[in-house]
């Protein structure tokens, strides 16, 4: 049973667009959300995160949004870059567990 | 070397082969996780490691074997794996407990002909 489902699968934009990933969960024991980036050949790299007490955390073009309440959270990419050209992944755990339950993925390619 | 190396970064083997995978972590970290990244499916969790012992076997087929003997290194040993087992394997570190941000490293493109 996937514990964090994500949205879409794949989406392409035009050089200063803005990209938006959901991403909604089930297990509200969960107080931590991750978002990684994940280049060709590459492992993911921890991108930004957020905990349920905030509701926006902002770092450089990339926003998380929480909803609590909803179960429910989101990543904005302002200004696309084609250097955002990646997949990225939402993820999920709890304090004390080890296990982060990872969405699917989407694949973003950004259009010069 | 800086954060989470693996090695080697691509290996073919066949069906009755032995081989391992190597992770290090040059982060200070003391758990350790593999993860098996399938094309169009969430990263599995395998094993995690924290202070050297096993604290999790995500329900992974004897075939593959984890081997932790220090909280820098990580191995996984594969023996009989089928095609199925085709994958890219992640190895990734985290400060126990909590284990809340995880680093990755670069992965091994395992194909098992």
């Amino acid at each position: 049973q996937q514990q964090v489902k994500q949205s879409p699968q794949s989406l392409i934009v035009q050089k200063g667009g803005i990209s938006i990933i959901n991403c909604a969960y089930e297990n509200t024991a969960f107080d931590y959300f991750p978002w990684y980036q994940q280049f060709p050949g590459k492992g993911p790299a921890l991108l930004i995160a957020i905990r349920p007490d905030v509701s926006e955390k902002k770092e450089g073009r990339f926003t998380i949004s929480f909803n609590k309440s909803a179960k429910q959270f989101s990543l904005h990419i302002m200004d696309s870059q084609p250097g955002d050209s990646a997949t990225y992944f939402c993820a999920a755990s709890n304090r004390g567990d080890y296990k982060l339950s990872f969405g699917a993925g989407t694949t973003v390619t950004v259009r010069a | 070397e800086t954060g989470v190396t693996q090695t080697p970064r691509h290996l073919v083997m066949g069906m009755t082969n032995k081989k391992s995978l190597k992770c290090e972590q040059h982060l200070g970290h003391n758990a350790m996780y593999w993860y098996k990244q399938s094309a169009k499916k969430p990263l599995e969790l395998m094993f995690v490691y924290s202070l050297e012992e096993r604290v999790e076997n995500n329900s992974v087929p004897s075939r593959f074997s984890p081997e932790c003997p220090n909280s820098s290194h990580l191995f996984l040993h594969l023996h009989t794996l089928q095609p199925e087992d085709s994958a890219l394997y992640l190895c990734a570190s985290s400060q126990a407990p909590g284990g809340y941000e995880q680093y990755f490293g670069p992965g091994t493109r395992l194909t098992v002909t």
